[in-house]
């Protein structure tokens, strides 16, 4: 099975703070690397898919980048609503595993 | 407008059996892949099993031999069938699935796009 493992597992920012999480694989995944937004209570969100694309409707402020094993999920300028826990998760071959989670809060 | 709804959780004994159910609207559940995934209070996401259109089925370590994945194509249902439950069992499922309008653009990713509500189910005596 493909650990995934981010970092860090909380991050605390000021508001138009750039954050920046990361994501590690055990093994290559190609590009097969996305990421959602969680808040309390409510299912998971797509922010990125395939590693670096912006899902539609999500604000142009998040961006991913990465490749192979190594990945980021960067947020430019921190807003209030972005507070929430994210993950990242592989799609390349099953099970396909989530990382344990960052939660983000304001400062 | 697509759609997955969760439905069956509930409270069981250690050693029971529960269905959830996850009802899709917008499209048909036998031309698609479809995913559970749990996540226990306070913990994160756990990939729980997929069903492909093809009928082919897959779970983690954890919950193989006791879940099925199951569809009824003519009610346009995902089923996951829980036997032998046990407490690290307790948790809100959610199905999931790559939405139909978006499956040409996001290629052969397939993320998790369309999600359901989520059901909870609690295992304890």
């Amino acid at each position: 099975d493909i650990q995934m493992t981010q970092s860090p597992s909380s991050l605390s920012a000021s508001v138009g703070d750039r954050v920046t999480i990361t994501c590690r694989a055990s093994q290559s995944i190609s590009s097969y690397l996305n990421w959602y937004q969680q808040k309390p209570g409510k299912a998971p969100k797509l922010l990125i898919y395939g590693a670096s694309s912006l899902q539609s409707g999500v604000p142009s402020r998040f961006s991913g980048s990465g490749s192979e094993t190594d990945f980021t999920l960067t947020i430019s300028s921190l807003q209030p609503e972005d507070v929430a826990t994210y993950y990242c998760q592989q799609s390349y071959s099953i099970p396909y595993t989530f990382g344990q989670g960052t939660k983000l809060q304001i400062k | 407008e697509v759609q997955l709804v969760e439905s069956g959780g509930g409270l069981v004994q250690p050693g029971g059996s529960l269905r959830l159910s996850c009802a899709a609207s917008g499209f048909a559940v036998s031309d698609y892949y479809f995913n559970w995934v749990r996540q226990a209070p306070g913990k994160g996401l756990e990939w729980v099993s997929v069903i492909y259109s093809g009928g082919s089925t897959y779970y983690a370590d954890s919950v193989k031999g006791r879940f099925t994945i199951s569809r009824h194509n003519s009610e346009n249902t995902l089923y996951l069938q829980m036997n032998s439950l046990r407490a690290e069992d307790t948790a809100v499922y959610y199905c999931a699935t790559t939405s139909p309008e978006r499956i040409t653009i996001f290629g052969v990713v397939r993320p998790f796009d369309l999600w359901g509500q989520g059901t909870l189910v609690t295992v304890s005596s």
